[in-house]
């Protein structure tokens, strides 16, 4: 299948700092980018869907002005978390789809710490 | 609105058969896929079925019931790396994926 690389896989970093996460598809095209977060023991939330060139769409209840994607290209999406919290503490995956797939290929996620 | 079942824990004997099971209800239905996933880690890819039927992969097999809102994903010859969750996921009309909560499966020898 497609590979979808997704960096960095750990981070920490300390409350009020601002992180960045890159989801870049290696051999497709990524036209839909899903970002996930996923607390222990529960299920993927998605976050937002991007697709090249255009704005994020958020899901309800998600702020946009604290997680910032980008998808300027088709290879690459990123997710900033801005200014964290603890409770921002969680697995962040990002998914990619290419225009003539119907399967959604993962990343290897990212375990964010915030101190 | 829309809405995934599947149970939340099963247990299964290394060596054994077990079937998970997964019911939904979505505004409409492009595919229903099988994921697997383990503790910390991604989900990876088991299976994809659009049309009423078994398909089969190894030692995975998948089964869709489009009028019932049904399917289930069977494992065979379990092993002991099997333990894991596994996600059962429905594309709705709008090809947005709506996740399960997960079945846990745990393998004991």
């Amino acid at each position: 299948g497609a590979v979808v690389s997704q960096h960095p896989s750990r981070v920490i970093c300390k409350s009020g700092t601002s992180v960045k996460i890159e989801c870049r598809s290696l051999d497709f095209q990524a036209t839909t980018m899903f970002w996930y977060r996923q607390f222990p023991k529960q299920s993927l939330m998605l976050m937002a869907t991007s697709n090249e060139g255009s704005k994020a769409t958020y899901e309800q209840g998600v702020e946009k002005d604290k997680f910032l994607i980008n998808h300027a290209s088709l290879t690459l999406s990123t997710l900033t978390v801005t200014s964290a919290h603890p409770e921002d503490s969680s697995f962040y995956i990002c998914s990619a789809r290419g225009r003539r797939e119907t399967e959604a290929f993962f990343g290897q996620g990212t375990r964010l710490t915030v101190v | 609105g829309q809405n995934i079942d599947q149970p939340t824990e099963m247990t299964a004997t290394e060596g054994a058969i077990v079937q998970i099971n997964c019911t939904y209800q979505t505004s409409g239905f492009n595919g229903l896929f099988w994921y697997q996933q383990h503790a910390g880690e991604a989900p990876t890819f088991l299976s994809y079925n659009v049309l009423d039927g078994l398909e089969e992969k190894g030692r995975f097999s998948s089964f869709l019931s489009r009028s019932k809102g049904y399917s289930y994903l069977l494992l065979k010859e379990l092993q002991m790396k099997d333990s894991a969750s596994y996600l059962c996921a429905v594309m709705d009309s709008n090809y947005q994926l709506i996740w399960g909560a997960g079945t846990k499966l745990i393998i004991k020898p």
